[in-house]
């Protein structure tokens, strides 16, 4: 079945440390991975996709198919990257599943 | 341009009455998403409209839930005899035609309270 585990519900750094926010997934094709975030009263938003192999706002993500994880990389965390992040896998090129999300705090 | 627009925001029922939650998708979208968030919860798919079409309803929970989408547009969501299970914040997406990884377009969301 498939399936999109992020192991962390909170996670908390300082300003300008590393941030790393894990996603692991389960699935028998190719996968196609996707970070969402929402930030505090705002509408769920797409951060950045694996295949486009992009940095949005300093983030990475590289797509490891041996470990199946997608995990999220900033290397210098701001206050304003404070927010829940939601990593998605698209199923039959349509549908997303998502874990249950991650809540980065970034205190200053 | 206008974003995916969803109404009501807000709604409280009463156990065993009707709801009905509305999705305005962006202009020229032709592919329409619900999905279904309760809390501490990630995302549920619900369902997807191409068109007016509906290929994939798999996601939805229990006959008393169906959708219908007209004029390539508007999409509602209805829940009949709503049960206190069914308290969630129900998301609306749209995109361009589905198949080539299009971005989905998230709404703000409807947040549904059965007392």
């Amino acid at each position: 079945a498939q399936r999109v585990t992020q192991p962390e519900k909170l996670l908390s750094v300082f300003k300008g440390a590393p941030v790393e926010l894990k996603c692991n997934y389960s699935y028998s094709g190719s996968p196609e991975l996707f970070w969402y975030v929402q930030y505090s009263r705002q509408r769920l938003q797409l951060l950045l996709r694996h295949i486009s192999r992009e940095s949005i706002k300093g983030f990475t993500a590289d797509l490891n198919k041996g470990e199946t994880s997608f995990h999220l990389k900033k290397p210098f965390a701001q206050e304003e990257d404070s927010a829940m992040y939601y990593c998605a896998l698209l199923i039959s090129n349509y549908k997303l599943t998502f874990g249950k999300g991650t809540l980065l705090t970034v205190n200053p | 341009g206008a974003g995916v627009s969803q109404s009501p925001s807000n709604k409280v029922t009463e156990k065993g009455k009707d709801v009905e939650l509305r999705c305005d998708p962006i202009s020229g979208h032709t592919a329409l998403y619900w999905y279904r968030q309760r809390l501490g919860q990630g995302l549920e798919f619900l369902i997807y409209f191409q068109g007016n079409s509906a290929p994939d309803k798999s996601g939805l929970p229990s006959d008393r839930f169906s959708a219908e989408r007209t004029g390539e547009s508007v999409s509602t969501l209805t829940i009949q005899r709503t049960q206190q299970e069914d308290s969630a914040v129900y998301l609306c997406a749209s995109s361009l035609p589905s198949g080539n990884q299009e971005t989905q377009y998230f709404g703000p969301g409807t947040r549904l309270l059965v007392l």
